[in-house]
């Protein structure tokens, strides 16, 4: 199967602080990335979808200011926690998808702590 | 609006089979997927159906009746490493996937 890496698996940061999490599809070429957010023992939250030279769609309640995401490439998606509060902790999770009717491939996730 | 629904938790004993179960009423319908989550970690594929029927592969089979908007996970053999969540998701008619909230399935020895 196809391999999407995300980086870094865990960061801590202090509250007010910026933090970067980059997704990559290592052997595709992804049309589609995908954010999610995942709080213990709940489902995922889609946060955003973002296209490759296009702007972001959130979903309802996700603040844009808030996590910014750049999709600079086909094989490149970041997402920015900006000013992190200790309410933004969350397991952070981004899947790559070709599109069509094929399955999403995920990164590892990336567990943040704001202390 | 978009639902998909399945089962909170679940309890077998090693050894047994499990079926969970998923119902879905999404717009439009481009495939079902079924996904194996352990705690702290991402999803991982287990199994994609797009046309009637049942696929098979090794102790995992997954089925799918499009007109009832049904599908089940099948889990034979059961060993404690598939203590797992277990997720449904259905990609809509714009291809973007529609997620249950999970099933726990706890294995007992």
């Amino acid at each position: 199967g196809a391999v999407v890496s995300q980086h870094p698996s865990r960061v801590i940061c202090k509250s007010g602080t910026s933090v970067k999490i980059e997704c990559r599809s290592l052997d595709f070429q992804a049309t589609t990335m995908f954010w999610y957010r995942q709080f213990p023992k709940k489902s995922l939250m889609l946060m955003a979808t973002s296209n490759e030279g296009s702007k972001a769609t959130y979903e309802q309640g996700v603040e844009k200011d808030k996590f910014l995401i750049n999709h600079a490439s086909l094989t490149l998606s970041t997402l920015t926690v900006t000013s992190a509060h200790p309410e933004d902790s969350s397991f952070y999770i981004c899947s790559a998808d070709r599109g069509g009717p094929t399955e999403a491939f995920f990164g590892q996730g990336t567990r943040l702590t704001v202390v | 609006g978009q639902n998909i629904d399945q089962p909170t938790e679940m309890t077998a004993t090693e050894g047994a089979i499990v079926q969970i179960n998923c119902t879905y009423q999404t717009s439009g319908f481009n495939g079902l997927f079924w996904y194996q989550q352990h705690a702290g970690e991402a999803p991982t594929f287990l199994s994609y159906n797009v046309l009637d029927g049942l696929e098979e592969k090794g102790r995992f089979s997954s089925f799918l009746s499009r007109s009832k908007g049904y599908s089940y996970l099948l889990l034979k053999e059961l060993q404690m490493k598939d203590s797992a969540s277990y997720l449904c998701a259905v990609k809509d008619s714009n291809y973007q996937l529609i997620w249950g909230a999970g099933t726990k399935l706890i294995i007992k020895p």
